[in-house]
């Protein structure tokens, strides 16, 4: 089945520095992967979207600066939370689609980062 | 613009009972997806049960069901015979045309089993 792993679980930082998350399709190609933001006892946020080759495609009120994304290949994409502060403590959570075929409907969802920012 | 809404925070059911979240949806597109994840406590969506609008049966998978109710615009899940390993958040979602691959997600209902 599709897999993907997203690393670091938890990360603890100090504010004013950056983060990095890694998001990877383990045995499929992703051409397009979402990150998601979720705060305690909430939904789920699509951030934005992660485009191989291209800019990531952000949702309204998301800072493009703040959360950089990076999809350098088929199989990776990352989001830097860059001079990372309290507020942005929260859930990161990364999806891929597996293209084509009986699963070409279904999101895969990575474990989820928390981000703690002291 | 889509919208998804899961109107029970909060669910508590006997083991071994059915149990039926709610979720209703708001759409434009003429065509979309429909989508059940699992949340527990580890944080990890777990991909429950999808039903395609144009779908003629309701979907199973299981011991999930989703009665499709497209005129009310409704895709409630169901789990039949409730086990305490049920006990997490679940999520409804959708996805429509216009919004390419994204998900859109219901605020949750936190699914408590009890022995």
């Amino acid at each position: 089945g599709a897999v993907v792993s997203q690393h670091p679980s938890r990360v603890i930082c100090k504010s004013g520095t950056s983060v990095k998350i890694e998001c990877r399709s383990l045995d499929f190609q992703a051409t397009t992967m979402f990150w998601y933001r979720q705060f305690p006892k909430q939904s789920l946020m699509l951030m934005a979207t992660s485009n191989e080759g291209s800019k990531a495609t952000y949702e309204q009120g998301v800072e493009k600066d703040k959360f950089l994304i990076n999809h350098a290949s088929l199989t990776l994409s990352t989001l830097t939370v860059t001079s990372a502060h309290p507020e942005d403590s929260s859930f990161y959570i990364c999806s891929a689609r597996r293209g084509g075929g009986r699963g070409a409907n279904v999101l895969t969802f990575g474990a989820g980062s928390r981000l703690t920012v002291l | 613009a889509q919208k998804i809404t899961q109107t029970q925070p909060g669910m508590f059911v006997q083991e071994k009972e059915a149990v039926t979240l709610d979720c209703t949806y708001d759409t434009s597109d003429p065509s979309y997806g429909l989508f059940w994840y699992k949340q527990p406590s580890s944080g990890e969506m777990i991909f429950l049960i999808y039903q395609g609008s144009y779908d003629q049966q309701n979907a199973t998978e299981g011991r999930y069901s989703l009665n499709f109710q497209k005129a009310r615009k409704s895709a409630n899940l169901v789990i039949s015979a409730s086990q305490l390993g049920d006990s997490a958040m679940y999520f409804c979602a959708m996805r429509g045309v216009q919004g390419a691959q994204k998900l859109v997600f219901g605020q949750g209902t936190r699914l408590t089993i009890n022995p």
